[in-house]
């Protein structure tokens, strides 16, 4: 089974951009959860989608959102970009629930100058 | 509100040495557990997790971890490790029910020094 694959690997954006990232999920899973990493804050939460529903929603600001399409991808966006966004993002799948194992993709690098 | 705190930033150790990983826990209701790592430039790769039943969880590439209800940690060891297990090492909780989301610990970067 194919894991979960995120795209673009890397992104350079300029400040009051903004930039979509892409995520398919392992075939058969219906739930994708997006995570900021930063050094300082460390892994953060941003949402989870389950079955095109966004069921929860961490502590981000507006200009971070997201959609699932009915094949399960994902796609999270983030609008007028701030230095501070720069981060890795990665995305995880799974089958929905609270315990089960989340996969996790190799991530998406976004430098904002 | 849940919270997951790693007790060390780094820990270095000789190879073929023991080692442990200290993760506690915060919440108000029953969570899942799990143990994360991160290898340079790459995603999360789960090396175990606690649901239920049994308090030592046995994980991929030699880790167990132990869950102690009364001390509310989950800590991470292995009584040999590698140089290949150099890696940074996530501690994190989910709430359980269709709560898909973890909270992680800020991360505990193990060096295995030769």
């Amino acid at each position: 089974k194919a894991g979960v694959t995120q795209t673009p690997r890397y992104l350079i954006k300029t400040r009051g951009q903004q930039v979509t990232l892409s995520c398919s999920p392992i075939s058969g899973h219906r739930s994708v959860s997006w995570y900021q990493q930063t050094p300082g804050q460390g892994l953060q939460f941003l949402f989870e989608y389950f079955s095109e529903t966004q069921r929860n929603k961490g502590n981000f600001p507006g200009r971070f959102s997201g959609r699932q399409f009915s094949n399960s991808r994902s796609e999270m966006n983030v609008s007028t970009l701030e230095l501070g966004d720069s981060a890795l993002y990665l995305c995880a799948s799974s089958l929905g629930g609270g315990a089960d194992t989340q996969y996790f993709g190799p991530g998406t690098r976004l430098t904002v100058l | 509100a849940q919270s997951v705190t790693q007790l060390d930033s780094q820990v270095p150790v000789f190879e073929e040495a023991p080692v442990e990983l200290r993760c506690n826990y915060s919440s108000s209701v029953s969570v899942y557990l799990f143990w994360y790592v991160q290898y340079p430039n790459q995603g999360l790769q789960l090396l175990l997790k606690y649901l239920s039943g049994s308090t030592l969880v046995k994980g991929i590439n030699g880790f167990e971890a132990e869950f102690n209800k009364s001390q509310t940690s989950f800590h991470l060891r292995k009584p040999s490790v590698h140089i290949s297990d150099t890696a940074e090492y996530f501690c994190a909780v989910s709430q359980g029910g269709s709560q898909g989301n973890l909270i992680f610990g800020k991360g505990t970067k193990l060096s295995v020094k030769p």
